[in-house]
């Protein structure tokens, strides 16, 4: 069965603090989707990236990074130098090939970066 | 502006009367689905929209209507709401796996529609 795991509840740093978000999934679908979306304050979902499991490279967009992991079935996030603006609730979540109409999502963690 | 909006945005009610949370994309997508997110829980699919007239349910259906008279529209029923139903709700839509391409495209949230049954 397909499940996204997100251990950490909440994480507090200072602003300029590095932070890594964890994501362990589980799925037995050789083909599959993972995705991270950013739920500032205000509620809206965010849409950051989505990667192919056939696609392990790592990918950077400004202070955004992702690791992609398959070897730990991992697929963490890396915020650096953090600003205030970062304060949010970010989700991981997995979509199977074999069954791409189901969006798993993991728990979140909530960020809160301090002035 | 390519989006998903829902309306209302905030809905109280109370136990028993039925209510509808419109939802509707502009991006001609085919793929429609709810999420329902609590604290705590994430957000779980409650029902989802292949194409026009096909539904199926999601992980946590009970309780909830859909139908997909039109691509653009799905909306929400709640024909007897109660408390255990008060959540945050989420539509969004996909074009989903590109034929020929072995991608498969992010789902596209509308603001969300907060609701409190009484």
């Amino acid at each position: 069965a397909q499940k996204v795991t997100q251990a950490q509840t909440e994480i507090s740093v200072v602003e300029k603090e590095d932070v890594t978000l964890d994501c362990v999934y589980e799925t037995r679908d050789t083909t599959y989707y993972l995705f991270w979306y950013k739920q500032p304050p205000s509620g809206e979902l965010v849409f950051l990236i989505r990667r192919n499991s056939f696609d392990e490279q790592n990918e950077i967009s400004g202070r955004y990074s992702w690791n992609f992991q398959k070897s730990t079935s991992s697929f963490n996030f890396t915020i650096t130098a953090s600003q205030v603006v970062d304060s949010a609730v970010y989700f991981c979540a997995l979509s199977e090939a074999e069954n791409t109409d189901k969006l798993i999502f993991g728990t979140g963690t909530r960020l809160q970066v301090f002035p | 502006e390519a989006q998903v909006t829902q309306n209302p945005r905030y809905l109280i009610t109370v136990t028993g009367k039925k209510l509808t949370v419109t939802c509707s994309q502009n991006m001609n997508h085919e793929y429609m689905s709810w999420y329902r997110q609590d604290p705590g829980l994430g957000l779980r699919q409650i029902y989802y929209s292949m194409n026009v007239e096909v539904t199926d349910k999601g992980d946590v259906p009970e309780g909830y209507k859909v139908s997909r008279k039109e691509k653009r529209n799905f909306p929400l029923i709640l024909e007897s709401p109660s408390p255990n139903q008060t959540s945050l709700y989420f539509c969004a839509s996909s074009s989903g796996l590109l034929a020929g391409e072995f991608t498969y495209n992010e789902q596209f949230f509308g603001p969300g529609t907060r609701l409190t049954v009484l």
